[in-house]
């Protein structure tokens, strides 16, 4: 079926990054956008970027322009997320999502979403 | 860049209809039709619920529905069911290829 599998938990000290893995199956990987939401405890959802897979090409919030980068490997149909100088306001669940079409450049909404991947930042 | 504005919190009876809305702006709800409505239980992913304003996915009950009038989209949820208690999200394609979210509106069955 229609999926994507994120990786697993993660914990980090204030100053350090982190590389969060997202794993497409059951559809066309470059056909569709993959988008990166992230959600603080007890906070709503917050827009983070996204990545076209076909072309590599990327669109991140102005928020975290400068400090998230998006990737991905067409090979193994996965997308990466990577946030540097992490911050205790960091700590999150961050989700990827599958959104319109890379083909036809349309959008429409975020229909696939992963599980989600918590990231704490303690010292 | 400011999130959609939402009720923070609505509440109705078994078999009630309720009714969110999410206030944007010309440059993102009033301006493309690529609104969308997601469901979030607590420790869940978020699940899509109405896209481009009125449109349903596969699978979601029609007891959810959209609409749009100028910079306000509303999402209606009729016939209240237990199940229905989440929190509940708006989403817009905003100007400049980027997206946004409402604040969120935790529904309360009573």
């Amino acid at each position: 079926q229609v999926q994507l599998v994120q990786s697993g938990a993660e914990v980090k000290k204030p100053g350090a990054s982190v590389k969060v893995s997202c794993k497409a199956s059951g559809y066309s990987f470059t056909g569709y956008f993959i988008q990166w939401v992230r959600q603080a405890p007890g906070q709503g959802l917050e827009w983070m970027g996204w990545i076209n897979p076909n072309s590599g090409g990327t669109k991140y919030a102005q928020k975290f322009q400068g400090w998230v980068t998006m990737t991905r490997d067409t090979s193994i149909s996965t997308a990466y997320m990577e946030l540097t100088r992490l911050k205790s306001d960091d700590t999150a669940v961050y989700y990827c999502a599958r959104e319109g079409n890379t083909v036809t450049n349309g959008h429409d909404a975020f229909d696939i979403w992963g599980q989600g991947t918590m990231v704490t930042v303690s010292s | 860049q400011s999130a959609l504005t939402q009720p923070a919190s609505v509440s109705g009876s078994p078999g009630q209809s309720i009714t969110i809305s999410c206030t944007g702006t010309s440059s993102d709800v009033g301006g493309y039709n690529y609104v969308s409505w997601y469901q979030n239980h607590p420790g869940k992913a978020p699940k899509l619920l109405i896209y481009n304003v009125s449109k349903r996915p596969s699978g979601v009950s029609n007891r959810f529905s959209g609409s749009k009038s100028g910079n306000t989209a509303s999402l209606t949820i009729s016939g209240l069911q237990a199940e229905d208690e989440a929190d509940y999200y708006c989403s817009s394609y905003r100007s400049s290829s980027s997206w946004v979210f409402g604040g969120g509106t935790k529904l309360t069955v009573l």
